[in-house]
């Protein structure tokens, strides 16, 4: 069965970067795109941008240039977001989600969710 | 950007009656005899979860109590009858270009 699974909660200072990571199983991770949502306290859903792993090819919302970097490892099925610069407004939860590009084209699977907390 | 326009913004409705959730898209979400429109329920403390796929399509698993549809700009997500569980939050979301935009979400209460 297909699994995202994330990993764990992130407390970091300003100015600091994380590194969040998404852990594919039970489908081909090469052959689907890889999209990155945030989720403010109370808020709704922010596309930040997908990754294609098959080849790398990667898109990110303007908002998000320069703030996320999105990466692919194929021999481990893992997708990563590396969020640099942080302040407090990136104090969030951040969802990886499997996009199903051809079928659904929408998101059919997502992870259980990153937590990060920016506190000095 | 695609802005995607939800009402309204929460809902209170009746056990076993109608719930209807509008998505407004600032242009057309269509393409190739397709409508890149889907909906997505979220409850607390979780990820969003896949009800709607181009439209009107029930993804797997779904309850076919829930109903889509809709095209070009205008969209409509149709629960009925309302359950308990469908206490929530729903969003809308195009992929006919990106950046993949979302609407601001429709808050589901009991009434």
């Amino acid at each position: 069965q297909v699994q995202l699974q994330q990993s764990g909660a992130e407390l970091a200072r300003p100015g600091a970067s994380v590194k969040l990571s998404c852990k594919a199983s039970g489908y081909t991770f090469t052959s689907y795109w890889m999209q990155w949502v945030k989720q403010r306290p109370g808020q709704g859903l922010e596309w930040i941008g997908a990754i294609y792993p098959g080849d790398g090819d990667t898109r990110y919302t303007q908002k998000f240039k320069g703030k996320a970097t999105l990466t692919a490892d194929k021999s481990s099925s893992t997708a990563y977001m590396q969020l640099s610069s942080l302040a407090s407004e990136d104090s969030a939860v951040y969802y990886c989600a499997r996009y199903y590009y051809g079928s659904s084209d929408a998101m059919d699977y997502w992870g259980q969710g990153t937590s990060v907390t920016v506190s000095s | 950007d695609i802005v995607l326009t939800q009402s309204p913004a929460s809902l209170a409705v009746s056990l076993g009656q109608r719930a209807t959730i509008s998505c407004r898209a600032s242009e057309s979400v269509d393409s190739y005899g397709n409508s890149f429109m889907h909906w997505y329920q979220q409850k607390p403390g979780q990820p969003p979860k896949l009800l709607i796929y181009r439209a009107s399509n029930l993804e797997s698993g779904i309850p076919a109590r829930f109903s889509g549809s809709g095209s070009r700009t205008d969209f409509t997500l149709t629960i009925n009858p309302v359950e308990a569980d469908d206490v929530a939050t729903y969003y809308c979301q195009q992929s006919n270009e990106d950046p993949y935009t979302f609407g601001g979400g429709t808050k589901l209460e009991i009434k």
